[in-house]
């Protein structure tokens, strides 16, 4: 079955800049959406189709997508970025949809 | 106001069964593909459960195919999931989650959770 990596943790400054990154084989070739998840609440979207962001998401979030690897940047980074961040993609293999194994940003 | 909100969670024990709602308001209930997502104790998220706009196109993960039964009823605004046979496995928090697509597939992600509701299986 399909299978998406990504680092069990990140730390930043605020004031810097996250990478987080999500391997998968060719996962150039798939739609890629990343999802922000704060302690004791729901996920929200905060990047689909791997470069688009939802209205109220602000622009210090970004994503790009190529090769074997997806990455959601995080600029300018704040102490409520803090949270688990979840990649997903659909695997159509296997008809079914795939969340990466999620990654603790901690702000220092 | 859009949301979702999920009911049924609880405490069961082992070889049960359970039902989950989830009731949607504040958008086109019919025009969205649904979805249960779980998460585990500590854990990451996993997909459980699809199901088209129309009931058309239904999925689930190998983890409960066999075991879980998703539906939906257009008409009430609702999505449910039963759980049969239920392991300890199966403890984690259940969300509901719209699609942005009438359809499962590649076109589709999840951009509206509610805040889920609990399932513990003990004895």
């Amino acid at each position: 079955s399909y299978m998406l990596t990504q680092p069990p943790s990140v730390s930043v400054a605020p004031g810097k800049t996250a990478t987080i990154t999500c391997g998968g084989d060719n996962i150039g070739s798939k739609s890629v959406h990343w999802y922000q998840q704060k302690p004791g609440q729901a996920p929200v979207m905060v990047i689909y189709y791997g470069t688009d962001r939802p209205s109220g998401i602000p622009e210090r979030f970004s994503g790009s997508n190529s090769g074997n690897t997806a990455t959601l940047t995080v600029s300018r980074v704040e102490a409520g970025d803090e949270a688990d961040y979840y990649c997903q993609v659909w695997d159509s293999s296997s008809d079914h949809y795939v969340f990466g194994t999620g990654t603790k940003v901690t702000v220092l | 106001e859009v949301q979702l909100v999920e009911s049924g969670g609880g405490l069961v024990q082992p070889g049960r069964s359970l039902r989950l709602s989830c009731a949607a308001s504040g958008f086109t209930f019919d025009d969205y593909a649904m979805h249960w997502v779980r998460q585990g104790p500590g854990k990451g998220l996993e997909w459980v459960s699809g199901i088209s706009w129309n009931s058309g196109t239904i999925g689930y993960a190998d983890s409960v195919k066999g075991r879980f039964t998703i539906s939906r009823n257009n008409a009430r605004n609702s999505l449910y999931l039963q759980l049969n046979s239920l392991t300890a496995e199966d403890t984690a928090f259940f969300f509901c989650a719209k699609a942005s697509a009438r359809m499962l597939g590649s076109a589709g992600y999840f951009d509206l959770w509610g805040l889920g509701t609990l399932v513990t299986v003990s004895s």
